[in-house]
């Protein structure tokens, strides 16, 4: 079946640093992946989403790979902030807008 | 502002009793989406629809009942049948059912058992 993997435990990082996330996918071959914010009791929010076809997307501080060989995206912030701190979530489509969730990556940015 | 509207915020269950989730959505969007969200794990579909008047199961829809009446609202039932219902309950909405278009969230409703 899909799954989908994300780093299971919190990353820690200084203010100004870049944070790498990681999300790993196996038995799919999706044609877009998105990658969202969550708060702690808020719904996600959208942040970026990359076709199979890009190796890159950038919105300001943020980075997104997607590697179809390895089955690999990571997502990057640079010049990180405390208000940085959150879950990401990313997800693969599928068919009819449907898509699959990893389980998120806690962030925190200390100052 | 436009956007998605879950109520209640917090909802208790007693045994036996089905409770029923209210998402509405004025973005103008075709596609509505329920998830259900428990501590370290991914968000997982419940039911979603495409068009009003039409909704398809998702991956966990054993216990849960969904009507699609109105193109902004997408209301779920969880009935007595689903015997695990203690989670965040998460509502979604896109401008169309393609696999290129986000999905944008409502703040859930926290569901609990008395």
């Amino acid at each position: 079946s899909q799954k989908i993997e994300q780093n299971s435990e919190a990353l820690n990082i200084q203010e100004g640093k870049t944070a790498t996330l990681t999300c790993n996918y196996t038995n799919y071959s999706p044609a877009y992946l998105q990658w969202y914010r969550q708060d702690p009791g808020r719904g996600p929010v959208f942040l970026l989403l990359i076709r199979e076809n890009e190796k890159e997307k950038r919105k300001e501080r943020l980075k997104v790979t997607f590697d179809t060989t390895l089955k690999q995206s990571l997502f990057h912030i640079t010049a990180s902030q405390p208000a940085d701190s959150a879950t990401y979530l990313c997800a693969l489509t599928r068919q009819g807008g449907k898509l699959i969730f990893g389980q998120g990556t806690e962030l925190s940015v200390k100052p | 502002d436009g956007g998605i509207t879950q109520s209640p915020k917090y909802l208790f269950r007693k045994e036996g009793q089905n409770v029923t989730l209210s998402c509405e959505q004025n973005l103008n969007h075709d596609a509505m989406y329920w998830y259900r969200q428990d501590p370290g794990q991914g968000l997982r579909l419940i039911y979603y629809s495409q068009i009003v008047n039409d909704f398809q199961k998702g991956d966990i829809a054993e216990g849960y009942s969904v009507s699609r009446e109105k193109k902004e609202s997408f209301p779920l039932t969880v009935t007595s049948a689903q015997k695990n219902p203690t989670a965040f309950y998460l509502c979604a909405s896109g401008d169309s059912p393609y696999v290129n278009q986000p999905q944008h969230f409502g703040d859930g409703t926290r569901l609990s058992i008395l």
